[in-house]
């Protein structure tokens, strides 16, 4: 079956500019997790979603960083006037539960890079 | 707070030699542990996990690891390195009080293997 889906899989932004980075979970996926990975470095957590309800965005590093999942399947990454900072592979997991149980399914990733 | 450490970001092996990553962690309580392993441009892909029983766990490709309470640890090995685990692994924890499932990642450790 389908696994997860994330487009674009490369970005390139200028500084300043907005992007939205889009996840497509396997269909019926309870959790959605997004997570930021910069070169040479492990993921790094960002936001969680249950559902459409968006339970955890502690990780978020920013007010620029925006992520939603309105009608709880697609979700999408919003990073408002970019920073080179920024620079980074996003990467979109969903797992079928919620809990530490259920396993984490993972997509090929967005690698974004600010010029 | 739980954290993971993987020592050795860069591991070389020659082609069927063994292969030992290594993976520790800390955490109030024993954690869900897992790792994963990432193909150049790709997502993560689960490799296997240890949650409860048996300390010993298999995955696929012909890895397994070890969870040892008393060391904190849960190092990778596979007896006999092929040319296709090249790649990047990566060891995380999950709460096992957490209602999420979020993972916490180390920075990962670069398996390189010689013909």
């Amino acid at each position: 079956g389908a696994g997860v889906s994330q487009s674009p899989r490369y970005k390139v932004a200028k500084r300043g500019q907005d992007v939205a980075l889009r996840c497509d979970p396997i269909s019926g996926h309870v959790s959605l997790f997004w997570y930021q990975q910069a070169l040479g470095q492990g993921p790094e957590f960002l936001t969680y979603f249950q559902n459409e309800a968006q339970l955890d965005k502690s990780g978020l590093p920013s007010d620029r960083f925006f992520a939603e999942r309105p009608e709880g399947s697609v979700s999408t990454l919003k990073i408002q006037r970019t920073q080179q900072e920024d620079s980074a592979v996003y990467l979109c997991a969903s797992s079928r539960w919620t809990g530490g149980l259920s396993p984490l399914h993972f997509g090929n990733g967005t690698r974004l890079t600010v010029t | 707070a739980q954290s993971v450490t993987q020592l050795g970001s860069h591991v070389s092996v020659s082609e069927g030699a063994l292969v030992l990553l290594r993976c520790n962690y800390s955490s109030s309580v024993p954690p869900y542990l897992f790792w994963y392993v990432q193909y150049p441009n790709q997502g993560l892909q689960l490799l296997l996990k240890y949650t409860t029983g048996a300390t010993l766990v298999k995955g696929i490709n012909g890895f397994e690891a070890e969870f040892k309470k008393s060391e904190t640890s849960f190092h990778l090995t596979k007896p006999s390195a092929h040319m296709s685990d090249a790649a990047e692994y990566f060891c995380a924890v999950s709460d096992r009080n957490g209602s999420q499932g979020n993972l916490i990642f180390g920075k990962g450790t670069k398996l390189s293997v010689k013909p």
